[in-house]
């Protein structure tokens, strides 16, 4: 299974942005990577994917290396609800099927 | 949109005893869903790969006779956990991915609390 790597956690202020890195260095050429956020005691939340070019939607904004080897999801003013672990997660086919293989994720805390 | 809805959200059932958990994908087809396993400070840890008319694909290390899946239809998928006993004690979470959607897609349930005591 291609593998992410995430720091722990990371800290923030209200109103201020946020980059959150993802290092996929065994990304293959087929796979989308993907963000989920999981609020406590809560299923994940989509947030966002890409394959190759850079994406933006209402919640965040997916930077990816020109190798696809790493990307950024960026939270531009971050709130305490964004207060969240969130997964960089590859997606593709393994073992025949196409599923989700959660990491341990970065805890976010926003800071008031 | 695509919703998922898991029920019930908590139970607490006797050691030894069985317990049924839905998911259902409210305004969209479902051909794969997936259970996940999440313990206290931990990750998602898929357990299955439930798909419609057919046997869910397991996990390596997920008791198959344990952890009972039926997909009998495009919008419900049930895991019975069986003889449950206290280390099963998890959070459960379902997952569907909406038929014809590409590679996107993936909408979680809100998830069982199961303590077995």
């Amino acid at each position: 299974d291609a593998k992410t790597t995430q720091p722990n956690s990371m800290e923030s202020n209200e109103e201020e942005p946020v980059h959150l890195p993802c290092n996929h260095s065994t990304i293959s050429g087929t796979d989308y990577i993907h963000w989920y956020r999981q609020l406590p005691s809560q299923g994940p939340e989509y947030v966002i994917h890409g394959l190759t070019s850079n994406v933006n939607n209402r919640m965040a904004s997916l930077a990816i290396a020109e190798d696809r080897k790493s990307s950024t999801l960026i939270l531009h003013r971050a709130t305490l609800r964004d207060a969240a672990v969130y997964y960089c997660i590859l997606t593709g086919l393994i073992q025949g099927a196409q599923k989700l293989v959660f990491g341990q994720g970065t805890r976010l805390t926003i800071n008031p | 949109g695509a919703v998922v809805s898991q029920h019930p959200s908590w139970v607490i059932c006797k050691s030894g005893t069985s317990v049924k958990i839905e998911c259902r994908s409210l305004d969209f087809q479902a051909t794969t869903m997936f259970w996940y396993r999440q313990f206290p400070k931990q990750s998602l840890m898929l357990m299955a790969t439930s798909n419609e008319g057919s046997k869910a694909t397991y996990e390596q290390g997920v008791e198959k006779d344990k952890f009972l899946i039926n997909h009998a239809s495009l919008t419900l998928s049930t895991l019975t956990v069986t003889s449950a006993h206290p280390e099963d004690s998890s959070f459960y979470i379902c997952s569907a991915k909406k038929r014809g959607r590409g590679d996107y897609g993936y909408t979680f349930g809100s998830g069982t609390r199961l303590t077995v005591v």
